[in-house]
Order: structure tokens, then C-alpha cells, then sequence
């Protein structure tokens, strides 16, 4: 596509159930970031994706976040057993290797009741 | 993880003043780049900058790129209504991988 598209827009869950976020990358873009930003707050780091190589998970904050990018191309970002400090906007961008700048998807607001 | 020093944090202007807003980091980058964030929308991007001491322009933005690989600028010249919004610094760090650090950006208010 066009640009970068992300899914839901917007969720509200429960504490403690399972979410998935989507994110469809810009089409050819080998790199893929996951980023959580929270209000007022700069954006950190989540997960990075470069080709096949094995991710850069640094990022992620405890071991109920996972995410996967299947064929290359969409990624998954589950967030297990929600709380509510998991409350945020999740941005997924993607690049071309080599170039420092990402196209962001207007990402997905995610609220933990 | 690292996170850049972006100032001011807010600014209150009005309409056809410039605005100035600065990031620094402790350690060197190789690439430093501004977005723009508008409220529901991903940040975009608005000037990349490769080289130590380069300046670059685009439309009334002119960034810099600090000698020292350390610190950046962003101005904005004339402002206007739609310059609204959260600006990011952002850098990719020397011998770092292409993940960026992003600062906690600044939120610009315009009066008209």
C-alpha cells in the first residue's frame, strides 16, 4: 500500500486478556519498528526487524510483549495478560535498509480498563 | 535505553514569530532527523541530516546538524497555525543498528 496501515485504530480491553495490534508495512520496506508512546511521552523503542535476520527484541518491556513478522512483511505485536500501565499508542513504521527515515502508521490507541 | 534531551519541552507563540528548539545526547550519532506529530496521526518526517555540520532546509524548517555529532536544531521561520503540533528529534547512533532514539519532544502552540 500507499503507506504504513495499523489495526484496530483503537482497542479497549479488559485487564488481563490477550491483545493483537497489526501493522501492514510500506510494500519492499525490509525494516519494520514497533514503538509505544504514552501521553506526553517521547517514543520507545519496542522491537526492530531487518529481513530474515533475528529481531532486535531490546525493547521489549517484559515477557508478556511478543511479535512477529510472517513472510517478511505484516507484523503481529501481542500484548499477553494486559495491565493497565500497558495503556498507549502503539506506532509501527517501517524504512528501507540504509535510510534513517521511517514512515510511522497512525497507529493504535490501546486503553486497559 | 538512551533517550535524547529535547528542549523546550512546550513554547506558546504567535503566529508569524520563529521558534528555536534544540536536542542533545551524550554520545555520538550518525544520522539525526525531526518529525512532526499531529494529534491521531503517526510522527512524519520532515528533515534528515547525515553529515556533521550539515544544514538543510525545507520550506521555512532549517535543522542543523551539530559539529560535535552530539546536538541538533530545528527552526521554524514566520510561523503559522497548521505548525501546531508535537515535534521529535530523533538519531540513529554511531555504530549503533538503525533503530532510532527519539527525544520527548516539543509541543508548539500558535496563536493566531
Amino acid at each position: 500500500g500507499a503507506g504504513v496501515s495499523q489495526s484496530p485504530s483503537n482497542k479497549v480491553t479488559e485487564k488481563g486478556k490477550d491483545v493483537e495490534l497489526r501493522c501492514d508495512p510500506i510494500s519492499g520496506h525490509t525494516a519494520l519498528y514497533w514503538y509505544r508512546q504514552s501521553l506526553g511521552q517521547g517514543l520507545e523503542f519496542l522491537i526492530y526487524f531487518q529481513g530474515n535476520s533475528a529481531p532486535d527484541k531490546s525493547g521489549l518491556p517484559s515477557d508478556r510483549f511478543s511479535a512477529e513478522r510472517t513472510g517478511g512483511s505484516v507484523s503481529t505485536l501481542t500484548i499477553q495478560r494486559t495491565q493497565q500501565e500497558d495503556s498507549a499508542v502503539y506506532l509501527c513504521a517501517s524504512s528501507s535498509r540504509g535510510f534513517g527515515g521511517y514512515t510511522f502508521g497512525s497507529g493504535t490507541r490501546l486503553t486497559v480498563v | 535505553g538512551q533517550q535524547l534531551n529535547q528542549s523546550p519541552q512546550s513554547m506558546f507563540i504567535q503566529e508569524g514569530e520563529d521558534v528555536s528548539m534544540n536536542c542533545t545526547s551524550s554520545s555520538i550519532f550518525n544520522t539525526w532527523l525531526w518529525y512532526k506529530q499531529d494529534p491521531g496521526e503517526g510522527p512524519v518526517l520532515l528533515i534528515a541530516l547525515y553529515k556533521a555540520g550539515e544544514l538543510t532546509s525545507n520550506g521555512r524548517l532549517t535543522a542543523q546538524f551539530g559539529i560535535t555529532r552530539k546536538d541538533s536544531f530545528l527552526n521554524i521561520s514566520a510561523s503559522i497555525p497548521s505548525d501546531v503540533g508535537i515535534y521529535f528529534c530523533a538519531g540513529q547512533e554511531l555504530g549503533g543498528s538503525e533503530k532510532l532514539v527519539f527525544g520527548k519532544g516539543t509541543k508548539l502552540t500558535v496563536n493566531p
